[in-house]
């Protein structure tokens, strides 16, 4: 079954440290994404990937890093830089070569930093 | 500044009636829209989208109408079931940028009771 994993469903760290979320997709996308979902809000984009060794970031990007090592790989790191970490995350996938094709999500990774 | 609202926090309606979400957006660039069904604790799925060249689109109960000049959509679902209950969320996307880069609105909680 094709898909994205995220990994963990939930994680809890205290504030200071650093933690990094995983997402692995087996859709064969070009393109990968991170949002961030704070509740009554919408999604809001933190970095995106196009191609491997290749990322942006997007609107809400200062206090997270990513990495895109490989194409089916795009870890999070939530720093402790990042003033409200406490979040739900979602990670996604597109496949670029069909226009207008939709946006993938993973379950959803909550963040809870105490 | 919020370039795609959802002023409806929440909707309730009767199984078997017509649901109707609504969406306003404020930038003209924007052109493809998407609307994401979402439980909690899970990822968005994709529902249904169109392109700004159309002011409809239809897939089975979904039906998403588009007026350009008002920039305002609306999702209809009929017959509405109770396993549509759910959170909504539009998205739109502007012209030329990253495929999976868009700007949601703050998502519509949709009852059907029973």
């Amino acid at each position: 079954d094709g898909g994205i994993t995220q990994s963990p469903k939930y994680l809890f760290r205290k504030e200071g440290q650093n933690v990094t979320l995983s997402c692995e997709q087996n859709l064969n996308h070009d393109a990968m994404y991170w949002y961030r979902q704070d509740p009554g809000q919408g999604l809001r984009l933190i970095y995106y990937s196009q191609i491997v060794n290749d990322f942006q970031k997007g609107d809400i990007a200062e206090g997270y890093s990513v990495s895109r090592e490989k194409k089916e790989s795009f870890p999070l790191t939530v720093t402790s830089a990042q003033k409200n970490p406490t979040a739900f995350y979602l990670c996604a996938s597109t496949d670029i070569s069909s226009y207008n094709s939709p946006l993938h999500f993973g379950n959803g990774t909550r963040l809870t930093v105490t | 500044d919020q370039q795609v609202k959802q002023n409806s926090p929440s909707l309730s309606v009767q199984e078997g009636r017509i649901s109707i979400l609504n969406c306003d957006y404020t930038n003209s660039m924007f052109d493809y829209f998407l609307w994401y069904k979402k439980y909690p604790a899970e990822g968005p799925t994709f529902l249904i989208s169109i392109s700004s060249i159309k002011d409809k689109n239809e897939d089975g109960r979904f039906t998403v109408f588009l007026n350009k000049s008002a920039k305002h959509l609306s999702l209809h679902i009929v017959p509405s079931q109770p396993g549509d209950s759910a959170v909504y969320f539009c998205a739109a996307r502007a012209g030329g940028t990253s495929y999976g880069k868009l700007t949601f609105g703050q998502g519509t909680i949709l009852t059907v009771h029973p």
